[in-house]
């Protein structure tokens, strides 16, 4: 496997459900991050992990919960959601530098295919 | 009034035209400027990035960044079917340290037509 990899691509869930998304780098990267990308809308940046450590929580409902064991993997786990929640979710990673002010380069993140939500 | 503003389309032009994309921005802090492609399916890869103002040309593609207008472009030339997706054009602030935080327009779904 190469790049950002997420499982499963479509996921159809009630609303009474629980269920986790699965994200994996391959890239060695140290930050990694969930978007939602809803139609029409920009990409919403929910989380953020860096080395490990939540970074940043965008005003996300309780009702996702990320866990990010080690640097190459990161969850969204999933629970009483709402239809508005159906999207795209998308997975990414970067390399942060933590010794000097980052550059254009590390502001490349690289994007996993995402997975599609459907909840009903 | 949200800090990056993108026209959505959808943009639908023949094979070999110019395509201009356009986004524009409220905060003055933003130093880099990037344009994602998106594939239907796919999630958005990176296509062009610059830092602060000026032109930077890449193949068929120009990304263009005024700062005083707070106003970036990416053009096409000679388009192809292959450029068919959707942009994203998307900027951060300069930060220390930490992950990037990037901030995304919504994007702007392109066609090509043979």
């Amino acid at each position: 496997e190469t790049g950002v990899t997420q499982t499963p691509r479509h996921l159809v869930m009630g609303m009474t459900n629980k269920k986790s998304l699965k994200c994996e780098q391959h890239l060695g990267h140290n930050a990694m991050y969930w978007y939602k990308q809803s139609a029409k809308k920009p990409l919403e940046l929910m989380f953020v992990y860096n080395f490990k450590e939540q970074t940043e929580n965008n005003s996300v409902p309780s009702r996702f919960s990320p866990e990010c064991p080690n640097s190459s993997h990161l969850f969204l786990h999933l629970h009483t959601l709402q239809p508005e929640d159906s999207a795209l979710y998308l997975c990414a990673s970067s390399q942060s530098r933590v010794t000097r002010l980052a550059g254009a380069k590390e502001n490349e993140q690289f994007f996993g295919p995402g997975t599609r939500l459907t909840v009903l | 009034q949200k800090e990056v503003e993108q026209d959505p389309g959808p943009l639908s032009v023949p094979e070999g035209a110019i395509v201009s994309l356009n986004c524009t921005y409220s905060n003055s802090a933003f130093q880099y400027f990037m344009w994602y492609r998106q594939y239907s399916r796919k999630g958005p890869e990176l296509l062009m990035y610059t830092y602060s103002s000026g032109n930077k040309e890449d193949g068929r593609f120009t990304a263009q960044v005024d700062k005083s207008s707070k106003y970036i472009s990416l053009f096409i030339r000679d388009s192809q079917p292959s450029d068919s997706a959707t942009y994203l054009c998307a900027m951060s602030a300069r930060s220390y340290s930490s992950a990037s935080k990037i901030i995304f327009g919504s994007g702007t779904r392109l066609s090509i037509r043979p």
